[in-house]
């Protein structure tokens, strides 16, 4: 079995300070790691991906995020926050089969940027 | 690259008439295709997993013949909420992804309403 947590509910920045947005996760295997933002009542974007090699990944808007085997942890950060980065942002797992396997999400973490 | 399209993008329909989404991968192949249903402010709900030419595998508690999936093509999806009541009033959610992919691509979403 595959499991996502994300043990925050909320995150709240204040534009221009560095955030962070917690994920941890249960697999067996080698596990695919994916971070993904929503905007209000739309579907969800994908923003970054750890497959295989440096444990740091960079993504798209700024965001990167880095994967500790020890920690079973993929915590997805950015050294200065926008308030366009206020979304609900998922986090998902699956285990590293390319063409099979359904990714289990988190619960989701709603991040407030303030100005 | 990697756009999904949703239609409609919202819908109103009365109880007891069916509803069909299309989901359609616009640039790529999708070997596979899944379909969520998203609550407010929650986490999104995996119902469907289907594989182009193959019949759909449903989530444990999802109803196959209430929610008929058919993936016919390497481009296009369809959900079928038959018999539509107000407690199916959701969004829902497509989402792909090719032999080519580790990540997962996301439609709009579909708001549906049943009154």
């Amino acid at each position: 079995a595959q499991s996502v947590a994300q043990p925050e509910d909320q995150v709240n920045v204040a534009e221009g300070n560095p955030l962070t947005v917690k994920c941890t996760y249960s697999v067996s295997g080698n596990p695919y790691l994916f971070w993904y933002v929503q905007y209000p009542n739309r579907g969800l974007q994908f923003l970054l991906k750890y497959i295989t090699g440096d444990n740091l990944v960079k993504g798209s808007y700024g965001f990167e995020a880095e994967f500790n085997k020890s920690q079973t942890s993929f915590h997805l950060k950015k050294p200065s926050a926008l308030v366009s980065d206020s979304a609900l942002y998922f986090c998902a797992v699956r285990v590293a089969t390319l063409n099979a396997g359904k990714s289990t999400f988190g619960d989701g973490t709603t991040l407030t940027v303030k100005p | 690259g990697a756009v999904v399209s949703q239609h409609p993008s919202w819908v109103i329909c009365k109880s007891g008439t069916s509803v069909k989404i299309e989901c359609r991968s616009l640039d790529f192949q999708a070997t596979t295709m899944f379909w969520y249903r998203q609550f407010p402010k929650q986490s999104l709900m995996l119902m469907a997993t289907s594989n182009e030419g193959s019949k759909a595998t449903y989530e444990q508690g999802v109803e196959k013949d209430k929610f008929l999936i058919n993936h016919a093509s390497l481009t296009l999806s369809t959900l079928t909420v038959t018999s539509a009541h107000p407690e199916d009033s959701s969004f829902y959610i497509c989402s792909a992804r090719d032999r080519d992919r580790y990540e997962q691509y996301f439609g709009p979403g579909t708001r549906l309403t049943v009154t």
